[in-house]
């Protein structure tokens, strides 16, 4: 079983519509973050949560909310989707105490807004 | 805002020695990183060296740092064609466990 596990995988959604990516992990790391990659821009930051109590938007926070709903589940919403939010997400853990510099991430979810 | 760039692309034919290269901003940065996605997967971590290290070694790969130039540089020895995939250069921004990504560089190996 993986570490971290996104659900959906794909999803294909219509504009104006809300969504929830969901993310969890086994790992007992008390850092969560979620990150989009676009083709030719590499992966950006968009909100990040050190523990359970504590969330911080990160470099494209706009038109995106999360929720850290136990230091294992950490969740991405898009409130009203857009079609410039089509793009492949994914979460990532770590843990300096514990899991050393690395951050482990999920296998991302394919978002299509149409 | 802090950045970290690279060549899009490098293509190589198996064998040869492939060499990635990355230039970062932030000077602060406690580790600098190369992850690897092959298609459809999530990013691998494939080494990391420590600021105060100008080079590590681990089998195939060699990362050459240069924190004067701030230049980041993954040498992959005896290229394989599994090796084709895209490779990410990362710093770990203000020490803070958030990773600045370049935008990737898509090694094409040729047989």
């Amino acid at each position: 079983d993986a570490d971290v596990t996104q659900t959906p995988r794909n999803r294909i959604t219509k504009t104006g519509k809300r969504i929830m990516l969901e993310c969890s992990q086994t790992k007992g790391h008390d850092r969560m973050y979620w990150y989009r990659q676009d083709p030719g821009l590499g992966l950006r930051l968009i909100y990040y949560s050190f523990d359970v109590k504590d969330i911080n938007k990160g470099e494209i926070s706009d038109g995106y909310s999360v929720s850290r709903q136990a230091q294992a589940k950490f969740s991405l919403s898009l409130e009203s989707a857009i079609p410039n939010q089509t793009a492949l997400y994914f979460c990532a853990t770590s843990d300096p105490r514990t899991g050393g510099p690395e951050a482990f991430f999920g296998q991302g979810t394919r978002l299509t807004v149409v | 805002g802090e950045d970290v760039e690279q060549s899009l692309f490098l293509s190589v034919r198996e064998g040869d020695s492939s060499v990635i290269n990355c230039t970062y901003t932030d000077s602060s940065s406690t580790y600098l990183y190369w992850y690897k996605q092959e298609p459809g997967a999530g990013l691998q971590l494939l080494t990391y060296i420590f600021s105060n290290m100008d080079m590590k070694q681990d089998q195939r790969l060699t990362v050459l740092l240069n924190k004067k130039d701030k230049h980041l540089s993954l040498r992959i020895a005896d290229t394989q064609t599994g090796d084709s995939a895209i490779y990410f250069c990362a710093e770990d921004y203000n020490q803070g466990g958030k990773l600045i990504f370049g935008q990737g560089t898509e090694l094409s190996v040729k047989p």
